[in-house]
């Protein structure tokens, strides 16, 4: 099993939808995630970090479930500008600061 | 307020020649990684450290080298350049406790494409 791994989609929405990606994870004992946005091979930025039962931002809405080990990113009302490979980043098997990412699930919202 | 700085953000390697991929970052950030980026893939953690003087392998390791003698700075050696080393290079850095369940977000360079020919 990956230490973290994502479906890579590619998810293809229209505009206004919802849409939801799911990451798992192997090491139990984590406990920082993070939800990354990447465009285009650029640098990726923070969308959202998850310590704790989950988050909110907006339309956008992180859950973590401890019990079966994956962390989810629901995205509300999708915009064109959502279009964008989505990357869930946790830990490695060992507690040493490894943070692995997953491979990524790339976005397509069309009008 | 700089953040995470690399050089070069571009490079043409020859099979075989040796380069060195800088990193420095002036937050203070006791964590710093080095992923690579192939195209249409995800990135792949290749060396990380926990603090200066402290260096560990992540997935992709084989080919590179690190070292850390200090805070600020991360740089990452290739020593003989391979057709399969041609990436973009990702260096990051961040806070964290240990033993470290705890992180704060990662903050990264703008990356480096590496081309091998």
């Amino acid at each position: 099993r990956k230490e973290v791994e994502q479906d890579p989609g590619p998810f293809n929405v229209p505009e206004g939808a919802t849409v939801a990606f799911n990451c798992t994870y192997s090491n139990s004992a984590s406990q920082s995630f993070f939800w990354y946005r990447q465009d285009c091979r650029k640098e990726p930025k923070l969308l959202m970090s998850v310590y704790s039962s989950g988050n909110e931002d907006g339309r956008f809405t992180a859950q973590l479930n401890r019990a079966s080990q994956y962390i989810s990113l629901l995205i509300r009302d999708s915009k064109l500008s959502d279009s964008a490979t989505y990357l869930c980043v946790g830990y490695g098997s060992s507690n040493t600061g490894k943070l692995i990412f997953g491979q990524g699930t790339t976005l397509q919202v069309k009008p | 307020n700089a953040g995470v700085t690399q050089t070069p953000k571009f490079r043409i390697l020859k099979i075989g020649q040796s380069m060195t991929l800088q990193c420095t970052q002036d937050m203070n950030h006791n964590y710093m990684y080095w992923y690579r980026q192939d195209p249409g893939m995800g990135l792949k953690l290749i060396y990380y450290s926990v603090g200066a003087g402290i260096t560990d392998k992540g997935e992709v390791p084989n080919g590179y080298n690190v070292s850390r003698s200090t805070t600020e700075d991360f740089p990452l050696r290739l020593e003989l350049a391979a057709p399969s080393q041609t990436s973009v290079y990702f260096c990051a850095s961040s806070y964290g406790d240990r033993p470290s369940i705890y992180n704060s977000p990662l903050h990264f360079g703008n990356g480096t494409r590496l081309t091998v020919t």
